[in-house]
């Protein structure tokens, strides 16, 4: 069966500091990728997903970056993390037209 | 574009009564609509997903949807609520013909059983 992983849970970090989320998938192989921001008391935002290795396309303009450098990794970044990047990240994988399945998110809290 | 629009933000019950959760989207070409459920601190797990067939589907944790194309909805339905049920939910719609699955997400209701 597939399973999804986020690390880490939680993370404080301050106001400038970079950021490194990384999301792995086992059990499939080529599947679509996505990254999504929760706010607090919010819906979510859908920020990057790829269909593939090195093709990663932007929702939402941002100091947040994206990369895949392998199939099933997906790896969330910044330089200079803002107050403003707080939040809930949840990655997540589908295969094809289908239902997308969810990690267990990362809590970011920017100080 | 798509969109979706959850109509209640917030929904309070007592255990054992039935509870309905609203959700309409807009949409120029078919979708596929999916409910979700998050519970604090932890991803979305899928509750159930309307893709072809059958308007009334059935999901997980006895929640059933029924797909209403001319009023453009996709409400959730349970007839005898937990405690255990409460949590935030979800609807989502992506189009049928957009590679890539992309979701596209209502604000969410909070759903609160009370004993």
């Amino acid at each position: 069966s597939q399973t999804i992983h986020q690390w880490p849970a939680t993370l404080v970090q301050p106001v400038g500091s970079p950021l490194s989320l990384e999301c792995t998938v086992e059990g499939t192989s080529n599947p679509n990728l996505y990254w999504y921001r929760q706010a607090a008391g919010r819906g979510l935002q859908l920020l990057f997903y790829s269909v593939g290795i090195g093709q990663i396309s932007s929702e939402v303009p941002q100091n947040l970056s994206a990369s895949r450098p392998q199939d099933r990794q997906f790896i969330l970044s910044s330089k200079k993390l803002l107050l403003s990047d707080s939040g809930f990240y949840l990655c997540a994988w589908s295969q094809g037209y289908n239902e997308q399945y969810f990690g267990p998110g990362t809590r970011l809290t920017v100080t | 574009a798509q969109s979706v629009t959850q109509l209640d933000s917030q929904v309070p019950v007592f255990e054992e009564a039935p509870v309905e959760l609203r959700c309409n989207y807009s949409s120029s070409v078919s979708v596929y609509l999916f409910w979700y459920v998050q519970y604090p601190n932890q991803g979305l797990q899928l509750l159930l997903k309307y893709l072809s067939g059958s308007t009334l589907v059935k999901g997980i944790n006895g929640f059933e949807a029924e797909f209403n194309k001319s009023q453009t909805s996709f409400h959730l339905r349970k007839p005898s609520v937990h405690i255990s049920d409460t949590a935030e939910y979800f609807c989502a719609v992506s189009l049928t013909e957009t590679s890539g699955s992309r979701l596209t997400f209502g604000e969410g209701t909070q759903l609160t059983v009370n004993p």
